[in-house]
């Protein structure tokens, strides 16, 4: 399986504010996603990360808020605007495989808290 | 939309199996998974079944698949204390969007 590694792994910052979370990817993959999973819940889809195109996202989430970049196949980055307490979540990068379960693989995620 | 259930907890005696349930809604995902959460960590899958099998088997791990009742089961044999996570079950895969479920807590008691 690919390995994938995000950064930061983990930040607190201020309401208001923004921050751009990185996923590398060791091999080129087509498909990447975003996922976010607040405290105690299940994952939710942000968008889905396209090489060359814009990032197609899921309903309740807009690009103004997750601005996200896909500018080559082992890279994106998402980030989040105009932080809220409510924005507190772990946030994980994914990727879809070419093998025949066609399976996602996550990366360890950014754990993020908004005071 | 898809609705995928689990049960919030499950506590089991390391040495005994543990079977954690799942069920869903909608028939048409290709794929069913499994993925184990570790405290602090990402998410690491276990294994997966297609929709057209009933079962399948990876060493300590047994997946039974009821299409019938839309009910998938993952059965961990000789339960370890490091098997203590939380286990979602997720459907979907290739192209189609992943829905997971609502994720099961397994302690496992020494």
């Amino acid at each position: 399986s690919a390995v994938i590694s995000q950064k930061p792994s983990r930040d607190i910052c201020q309401r208001g504010t923004s921050l751009t979370i990185q996923c590398q990817v060791d091999s080129q993959v087509t498909m990447m996603f975003w996922y976010r999973q607040q405290p105690g819940q299940s994952l939710t889809l942000i968008a889905t990360a396209n090489q060359g195109s814009e990032a197609t996202y899921e309903s309740g989430f807009v690009i103004d808020k997750f601005p996200i970049s896909r500018p080559n196949l082992t890279f994106s980055t998402l980030t989040v605007s105009n932080m809220s307490p409510e924005d507190s979540s772990i946030y994980l990068c994914s990727l879809l495989a070419s093998g025949v379960g066609n399976e996602q693989f996550f990366g360890p995620g950014t754990r993020l808290t908004v005071l | 939309g898809e609705d995928v259930e689990q049960s919030l907890f499950l506590s089991v005696r390391e040495g005994d199996s543990s079977v954690i349930n799942c069920t869903y809604t909608d028939s048409s995902s290709t794929y069913l998974y499994w993925y184990k959460q570790e405290p602090g960590a990402g998410l690491q899958l276990l294994t997966y079944i297609f929709s057209n099998m009933d079962m399948k088997q990876d060493q300590r791990l047994t997946v039974l698949l009821n299409k019938k009742d839309k009910h998938l089961s993952l059965r961990i044999a000789d339960t370890q204390t490091g098997d203590s996570a939380i286990y979602f079950c997720a459907l979907g895969g290739g192209y189609q969007k992943v829905t997971f479920g609502t994720g099961t807590k397994l302690q496992v008691i020494p």
